[in-house]
Order: C-alpha cells, then structure tokens, then sequence
C-alpha cells in the first residue's frame, strides 16, 4: 500500500526566512510522481510544485524547491524568502504512474509571522 | 486562467436525505474525480471518471454514492442517503491528459445534521 508520511504537524517561521517542509512516502513502484499542494483558510487546494520520480533534477518554481531523494523515499518542500500569503496547510501527495488516485499526507500547518 | 468550479459552497442536510454536489471541471479535460476530506484529517479519494465510467474507486465509495457526468460540462456526486459521518468537504479535481496534475475546485461544504 502507498503511504505518505508528513511528520510535522505544524511548524512556523519569520517572514522572509526559508522553511523546509519534510515527506517521506513508500511505494513498491519506480515510475510516480509527487506534488505539493497548498490549502490556504480559502480552502481552496492550489498547486505548488510536481516532480516526476524518473528526473533527478530537483523540481522548482520561484521561491518553491523540492529536494527529491529517490533512493530515502524523501521529498522535502523548501520555501525561500517566506511572505504572509504562504500561511496554509501544505499536502504532500503521490500518485503511481498509470494510476489515478491521489494519496495524501496528513500535512503540515505553515504559519508565517510578520 | 481556467479552473474548477464547484456549487454550491456549502450545503445543509438533513440525515437520510439525499444530496447531489457540483462541478464543472476545466473544459478540455477528460479525467475527474471526487476526493472528500472530514474537518481535521487528510484528504481521501473516493472516485476517478473517464470515458463515462469509474475507472477506480476507494472502500469509502459504497452504493451510497453515485457519480455522474450528465452533460458535456458537469460532473457530479449523488449521495442517497447520508449519513452523519458524511460531513466533510467535498473536492472536485480534474486533469488532462499529459502532465498527470489534478485541478482541485475549492470544494463543497457537506453538513448532515
């Protein structure tokens, strides 16, 4: 069975600081692929970052980075220059390749103090 | 930027009755599901659609719950009968064929009193 562990429940940090958000998962499976979505008080689940298992080049987007260790089964989130409108809930999932479920971490409260 | 609409935003019932949620995923998609996520937990697939059937569906997606796509732009959830531990929020997601990223709506608030 796929799981998605995410052990840290809450965490939070000064405006402009860098954050590391943590995720392990397990899977029997070499192809998949991994996300980070944002769930702000709105509700609403954004996308923030996707990596594919088959690259070793670490996704990015702006400010959002992934650090992508196949081999731990580690997938960590890091935040740079931290602002306010990053206060959410953050969600890592995983979904095997040729698979349409969606598995879902209990994730992480994010708080940003001005 | 095209998104995922979901009606309405919260919906009161009442135990036994029946509901039906909303979604109108992006146009060009092919591929929906539903998700749900009671107050406090995670998030927990309850079905995937295409080509106008199930394609995969959890232990949580009993004979309760039916989807539907009635026509070309909505696709919806029928629950019969619900039950007090049906209360959560409802998402809808979406995607196309390539990238494999689902579109998540900003979800349906499910009360059952």
């Amino acid at each position: 069975a796929q799981t998605v562990t995410q052990s840290q429940p809450e965490m939070s940090v000064q405006e402009a600081e860098t954050v590391t958000l943590s995720c392990t998962y397990d899977t029997s499976e070499n192809n998949y692929y991994l996300f980070w979505y944002k769930q702000p008080p709105s509700r609403q689940m954004i996308l923030v970052i996707r990596q594919e298992a088959y690259k070793q080049q670490n996704a990015t987007e702006n400010r959002f980075s992934v650090n992508f260790q196949k081999a731990a089964k580690s997938f960590s989130l890091k935040i740079s220059d931290s602002q306010l409108g990053d206060t959410a809930m953050y969600f890592c999932a995983f979904i095997n390749f040729g698979n349409e479920k969606l598995t879902f971490g209990t994730g992480t409260r994010l708080t940003i103090i001005p | 930027e095209p998104e995922v609409t979901q009606t309405p935003s919260h919906q009161v019932t009442q135990m036994g009755q029946e509901v039906i949620l909303r979604c109108v995923p992006i146009s060009n998609h092919l591929y929906f599901y539903w998700y749900r996520q009671i107050l406090g937990q995670k998030v927990e697939f309850l079905v995937s659609f295409y080509n106008n059937e199930i394609s995969e569906k959890s232990e949580i997606f009993d004979d309760q719950f039916s989807v539907e796509r009635p026509d070309g732009s909505n696709f919806t959830l029928k629950i019969r009968s619900t039950k007090l531990e049906d209360s959560a929020m409802y998402f809808c997601a979406s995607r196309g064929g390539a990238k494999n990223i689902q579109y998540f709506g900003a979800g349906t608030r499910l009360s059952v009193l």
